[in-house]
């Protein structure tokens, strides 16, 4: 099982900062990483598949870099609302599963 | 507008059964594979289960598998979760997500959750 963890736990940052989270999988996954935010009492939201590609309806100020072991979701100016829970996601090591990363809360500094 | 409603949560004794749905509308439902991933309150994401979009591929968390049971019916658009011999640590939001990209690959949509609360 590939174990995801994500750095750090919690990031406190200021409204037009750049926020930069990371995410390191046990072995490679090539570019099968996603990222999702998750906002209190919402489902996630997909933000970023193939470790780089923005999905739809996703601000250009994030952007997603990486492949193989070390990804990094970037934040370029944070707004009010991008203050939240990101989660790593790969879908490489298939079958038989999925494994998210903890989790890193960005927080208003 | 694609749009995925669970329904079915509740409270649940330890050792009881409970079948979770997930509705959707807005896509071609049998075209696409779906997912249930459940989040314990207060902690992360875990997935659970996986359906290939005609229902003859499944695969399971280990921490369900030989308890929980997942189906669809592509001619009603919907998509179940039968959980079996719940345990208190099967407590959680429970999300429908559908599968994207290609093959087993990411999640881009997610119902808004049901809750499971497996109590005595």
């Amino acid at each position: 099982e590939i174990v995801m963890t994500q750095s750090p736990a919690t990031l406190s940052v200021s409204p037009g900062e750049r926020a930069t989270l990371s995410c390191r999988a046990s072995q490679s996954v090539s570019s099968n990483l996603a990222w999702y935010q998750q906002k209190p009492g919402q489902a996630p939201r997909l933000l970023i598949y193939g470790a780089s590609t923005r999905a739809t309806g996703i601000p250009a100020r994030f952007s997603g870099s990486g492949s193989g072991t070390e990804f990094t979701l970037t934040i370029s100016s944070l707004q009010s609302e991008d203050f939240a829970v990101y989660y790593c996601q790969q879908y490489n090591n298939w079958p038989p599963s999925y494994s998210f990363g903890q989790g890193t809360k960005l927080e208003i500094k | 507008e694609v749009q995925l409603v669970e329904s079915g949560g509740g409270l649940v004794q330890p050792g009881g059964s409970l079948r979770l749905s997930c509705a959707a509308s807005g896509f071609t439902f049998s075209s696409y594979e779906m997912n249930w991933v459940r989040q314990a309150p207060g902690k992360g994401l875990e997935w659970v289960s996986y359906i290939s979009s005609s229902g003859s591929t499944i695969y399971y968390a280990d921490s369900v598998k030989g308890r929980f049971t997942i189906s669809r019916d592509n001619a009603k658009n919907s998509l179940y979760l039968q959980m079996n011999s719940l345990r208190a640590e099967d407590t959680a939001v429970y999300y429908c997500a559908r599968v994207g990209g290609e093959l087993l690959s990411y999640f881009d949509y997610w119902g808004q959750g049901t809750l499971v609360t497996v109590s005595s």
